[in-house]
């Protein structure tokens, strides 16, 4: 079993739907929880970055850890276009050791 | 500020040779990791320099190693190459000050083995 599971998708919704993506992990070491955007032929650029259970919201983008279940969640509200890319959650310990999830492709229809 | 670059951005090799993959970070930043990214595995921590010294590891064979410079660019290399090698490596820097530090990712180099 991985140490990070993510459902790779593919995920496909209409342009202003809300995009639901997850991911559960094992480690309970973990205390950093971050959702990467890549999309294709780039690197993966952070989008949201929590620190131990909890909500933060930037924007359109909501991200929530649940350390109880471990658990984490990004939702995407309004999704453009533009928001098609692969979704990639990681987390880490105390050492910074980044353990991604398979990472998640989402097609925003317009 | 310039991002991460890494160099080549393309690289075809075949079994049994051997490879080097460059990474400049941003300048400023004095931690480096590398991580491999494929279809089948995902990302794929391999290790992370810091002043010139590996902090991290990842469960890795050791023909996979790097190095870090003084100016904190590193190399990363891969000797007897595998088919099972071919991979988009990315390399990733941070400031490495505080609790949380984010990791800004390079293009990466995709490694075709042949």
């Amino acid at each position: 079993q991985k140490e990070v599971e993510q459902d790779p998708g593919p995920l496909s919704v209409p342009e202003g739907a809300i995009v639901s993506l997850n991911c559960t992990y094992s480690n309970s070491a973990f205390q950093y929880f971050m959702w990467y955007r890549q999309y294709s032929r780039k690197g993966p650029e952070l989008l949201m970055y929590t620190y131990s259970s909890g909500n933060k919201e930037d924007g359109r983008f909501t991200a929530q850890v649940d350390k109880s279940s471990k658990y984490i969640s990004l939702f995407i509200r309004d999704s453009q276009p533009s928001d098609s890319a692969t979704y990639l959650c990681a987390m880490s310990d105390v050492d910074y050791k980044l353990s991604f999830g398979a990472g998640t492709t989402v097609t925003v229809r317009a | 500020k310039a991002g991460v670059t890494q160099t080549p951005r393309y690289l075809i090799k075949t079994r049994g040779q051997q490879v080097t993959l460059s990474c400049s970070p941003i300048s400023g930043h004095r931690s480096v990791s590398w991580y491999q990214q494929t279809p089948g595995q995902g990302l794929q921590f391999l290790f992370e320099y810091f002043s010139e010294t590996q902090r991290n590891k990842g469960n890795f064979p050791g023909r996979f190693s790097g190095r870090q410079f003084s100016n904190s660019r590193s190399e990363m290399n891969v000797s007897t190459l595998e088919l099972g090698d071919s991979a988009l490596y990315l390399c990733a820097s941070s400031l490495d000050q505080g609790t949380y530090n984010e990791q800004f990712f390079g293009p990466g180099t995709r490694l075709t083995v042949l």
